[in-house]
């Protein structure tokens, strides 16, 4: 089957650096998301990785190892507004988005 | 801007009662998905157009139906909600065509069921 792995909630404090691990296991991929998204509000797309490596965005950078089955999410220069959920998700062999069910962040001061 | 717009963003209705949940789009992107997605859970593909083409997901269940009228409208029709219906339901558009194909949300809208 296919399947999303995250961890359910994470803490780290403001000025820090965090990195979210994802793995995934699809038919199939054509790559991997990663969004962000605030309690209550919709999703908003954060990266997109298809090839191995690090793309980096800001404060913001994802990695990505398509031998693995792995990525991660990496928040440098933690901001209290980074307090949310993110969630992983990978494009499957059909185009379709296979979600985790998110891991949500904790920034304390 | 171009965006996507969920009406109405909280609703409340009645165990049984027939619901319906808009969205629209200005991107005039060729497909419209409908999520449901309950609390620290992850987001539940119910169904997607590929403009036209309905696509429905094996396990949503009878009781969801969507129409699509034109490229800008979605509708999300919930014929009988049960107390289980009680989710955030998000509107999602992507362009189509490609592997790099980013979705773009609508804020959703909030289902109670009472």
């Amino acid at each position: 089957g296919q399947n999303i792995d995250q961890p359910t909630e994470m803490t780290a404090t403001e000025g820090a650096i965090v990195q979210i691990n994802c793995t995934y296991q699809t038919s199939g991929f054509n790559g991997l998301f990663w969004y962000q998204q605030h309690a209550g509000e919709a999703p908003t797309f954060l990266s997109y990785n298809v090839l191995d490596g690090l793309e980096e965005k800001g404060r913001f950078s994802s990695f990505l190892s398509r031998s693995k089955g792995y990525s991660y999410l990496l928040l440098k220069e933690l901001q209290m507004k980074d307090s949310a959920s993110y969630l992983c998700a990978a494009l499957d062999s059909n185009y379709q988005l296979i979600w985790g069910a998110g891991t949500k962040l904790i920034i304390k001061p | 801007d171009a965006m996507v717009i969920q009406n109405p963003r909280y609703q409340v209705t009645q165990f049984g009662k027939p619901v319906t949940l808009s969205c629209s789009q200005t991107l005039n992107h060729n497909v419209m998905y409908w999520y449901q997605q309950k609390s620290s859970q992850a987001p539940k593909l119910l169904f997607h157009y590929y403009d036209k083409d309905f696509n429905n997901e094996a396990d949503t269940p009878d009781n969801f139906q969507s129409r699509r009228p034109n490229t800008s409208f979605c509708f999300l029709d919930i014929r009988s909600p049960g107390l289980g219906d009680a989710a955030m339901y998000l509107c999602a558009t992507s362009a189509g065509g490609s592997s790099l194909d980013e979705q773009f949300f609508g804020p959703g809208t909030r289902l109670t069921v009472l």
